[in-house]
């Protein structure tokens, strides 16, 4: 629910600008990480994934950039819509198998018109 | 096509009762798993269950029980709710195949 939007950072933009949504991972040798979105109420949901062999993958409106030297793993949504408006986070698989997916705590995205 | 069900979607319980959160998936998928999600934390992991007769414990199980009734239902329970346990519930599941998890709309849980 909308409560555990709190506290967190909060990127706004303006409705047809593109986002950048960053994130940085805390596992060296973890090998795969997603994107999710999650809109107030509701659960997340999935919206683009890369393997640790790729550096950029693209989606539809969204392209997701790994820097493995960093650590650090961008989101970036292109011509930005209100119905973007939602908590974004990124999840990392360190060792295989989803009971292993560390989760960040997310950034919300404010859309202005 | 409904995905992940959850049930229910809001709770409020007495520091002390009990109660069962129910899970139910449609997908035929082998994989479910409950997360807790707190303000500005990530989601974090309670059980899981790789397959239909498995669970397995995750990152914060201590005060939760879950039952894999069958492939479709994953329940959560506590026993003994604590306001520490006061958060919002996910259940998800996966095929792998797929390497998508299907997340739930979630149960809103206060313990007072």
């Amino acid at each position: 629910g909308e409560s555990v939007g709190l506290h967190l950072p909060t990127l706004s933009v303006q409705e047809g600008d593109n986002s950048i949504i960053n994130c940085a991972y805390s596992n060296s040798a973890s090998d795969y990480f997603i994107w999710y979105k999650q809109e107030s109420g509701k659960g997340p949901q999935f919206i683009i994934d890369i393997r640790s062999n790729m550096d950029k993958r693209q989606g539809q409106r969204v392209t997701v950039l790994l820097n493995k030297t960093v650590k650090h793993l961008s989101l970036q949504i292109a011509a930005t819509q209100p119905g973007d408006s939602a908590v974004y986070f990124c999840a990392e698989n360190q060792s295989g198998g989803y009971n292993k997916l560390i989760f960040g705590a997310g950034t919300r995205l404010a859309v202005h018109p | 096509n409904a995905g992940v069900t959850q049930t229910p979607k809001f709770q409020v319980l007495k520091t002390g009762q009990s109660m069962t959160l129910q899970c139910a998936q449609d997908m035929n998928h082998n994989s479910m798993y409950w997360y807790r999600q707190d303000p500005g934390m990530g989601l974090r992991l309670i059980y899981y269950s790789a397959s239909e007769g498995t669970t397995d414990k995750g990152e914060v199980p201590n005060g939760y029980n879950v039952s894999r009734l069958n492939k479709r239902e994953f329940s959560l329970r506590l026993e003994s709710a604590a306001p520490s346990q006061t958060s919002v519930y996910f259940c998800a599941s996966i095929e792998a195949a797929d390497e998508k998890l299907f997340f739930g709309s979630g149960t809103q849980l206060s313990v007072l």
